[in-house]
């Protein structure tokens, strides 16, 4: 069964300090994996995925095949980056379901 | 364009009480799911929609049920609301080709 693990339920950061959410997977064929963002009151969005290797708001992610991790990073935190950040896993044959981590809730002091 | 839409934004139910969440889609996307989204575990799938007319049990689906009457409208209800039901409640649905989820803007229940 697929599985994901964000083991830092909170983290706090300072501004301009750098920032890294770390997400662990457990999937056993070739996972498509996603991070998700959820702004206080606004509803829950796409951040990015791994498939597009894209760098969103200053955030990339790199998909580690053998630490079966997929942690996301941005070098320099802004305060508009506090948010709930979620994890997701899905596969690749036909009607797989999204898989979503528990979520970490991140916090930039200024 | 308005994606994906829920009402009510609010509802607070005794124990006992039945109520429909309502979710519609202006995006044309055959998959649409609800979840249900407590502090500590993250999103849980109740139940998904493959397409108009079909519909499968997710993680918790335990006193939910859901409807798929047509492609741009899929509803959750409760029967019975428990406390334990207490949750925000969200509708997505899925663009499969990039295997992205759009979410509506939640329902908050409290059951008390």
């Amino acid at each position: 069964a697929q599985r994901v693990t964000q083991p830092e339920k909170l983290l706090s950061v300072f501004k301009g300090a750098p920032v890294e959410l770390k997400c662990n997977y457990s999937y056993s064929g070739s996972p498509e994996l996603f991070w998700y963002v959820q702004y206080s009151r606004q509803r829950l969005q796409l951040l990015l995925r791994h498939i597009s290797r894209e760098s969103i708001k200053g955030f990339t992610a790199d998909l580690n095949k053998g630490e079966t991790s997929f942690h996301l990073k941005k070098p320099f935190a802004q305060e508009e980056d506090s948010a709930m950040y979620y994890c997701a896993l899905t596969g690749n044959f036909g009607n797989e379901k999204l898989t979503f981590g528990t979520g970490t809730r991140l916090t930039i002091i200024p | 364009n308005a994606g994906v839409t829920q009402t009510p934004k609010f509802q607070v139910l005794k124990t006992g009480q039945s109520m429909t969440l309502q979710c519609a889609q202006d995006m044309n996307h055959n998959s649409m799911y609800w979840y249900r989204q407590d502090p500590g575990m993250g999103l849980r799938l109740i139940y998904y929609s493959a397409s108009e007319g079909t519909t499968d049990k997710g993680e918790v689906p335990n006193g939910y049920n859901v409807s798929r009457l047509n492609k741009r409208e899929f509803s959750l209800r409760l029967e019975s609301a428990a406390p334990s039901q207490t949750s925000v409640y969200f509708c997505a649905i899925e663009h499969r080709e990039f295997y992205e989820q759009y979410f509506g803007p939640g329902t908050r229940l409290t059951v008390t």
